[in-house]
């Protein structure tokens, strides 16, 4: 079940500390997107980047980075910074969208973050 | 605001009862929508989109502007249709989605 991957599964961490989360994809899609899942809240969009070396916040960007280096890969740093880290967090992929089309975002399997 | 909404966390039904599960939007402009379902252990996945006016695993959804709304339909449910279920709309030309908090459905038999 490849497409998308995110490493790793579970993740934990002291408070204070940053962590970075993975996320790789071989379906040479332009565009990549981090969403964070919360019981009762849905997905939130934090980051997206629609082509390499390019990205925008998205709605809850406040305590995260990212960098878009190379097409297959768009990791997510939470930072300490990030009041409340522990959440499920999503990475899509999709191609870039055209002017009267929508590009299908597939998803990874998610990484569960706990803060201790 | 954009917003979409899914008034009910949970919709619980005996399998072949009919399903309904709400969204409701607010969008400035001609909205795009969808509907992703997440099974247990599985990814979160497209389940449909309103403008293919497609019918998934028995599922249909129809965009009502009048009343904002694009409520999931199935007239028969069954235990596989136990899931999360995400209505969203597409928000300015970034292929951005923007998602309801979800409705769990539970199918018992």
């Amino acid at each position: 079940d490849g497409g998308i991957t995110q490493s790793p599964k579970y993740l934990f961490r002291k408070e204070g500390q940053n962590v970075t989360l993975s996320c790789e994809q071989n379906l040479n899609h332009d565009a990549m997107y981090w969403y964070r899942q919360d019981p009762g809240q849905g997905l939130r969009l934090i980051y997206y980047s629609q082509i390499v070396n390019d990205f925008q916040k998205g709605d809850i960007a406040e305590g995260y980075s990212v960098s878009r280096e190379k097409k297959e890969s768009f990791p997510l740093t939470v930072t300490s910074a990030q009041k409340n880290p522990t959440a499920f967090y999503l990475c899509a992929s999709s191609g870039t969208r055209g002017p009267n089309s929508y590009n299908e975002q597939f998803f990874g399997p998610g990484t569960r973050l706990t803060v201790l | 605001a954009q917003r979409v909404t899914q008034p009910e966390k949970l919709l619980s039904v005996f399998k072949g009862a009919p399903v309904e599960l709400k969204c409701n939007y607010s969008y400035s402009g001609s909205p795009e929508l969808f509907w992703y379902v997440q099974y247990s252990r599985q990814r979160l996945q497209l389940l449909l989109r309103h403008i293919s006016r497609e019918s998934i695993k028995g599922f249909t959804a129809d965009l009502n502007k009048g009343e904002t709304s694009f409520h999931l339909k199935k007239p028969f449910a069954q235990e596989e249709d136990s899931a999360m279920y995400y209505c969203a709309l597409i928000s300015g030309g970034y292929n951005k989605l923007i998602f309801g908090a979800g409705t769990r459905l539970a199918v018992h038999p």
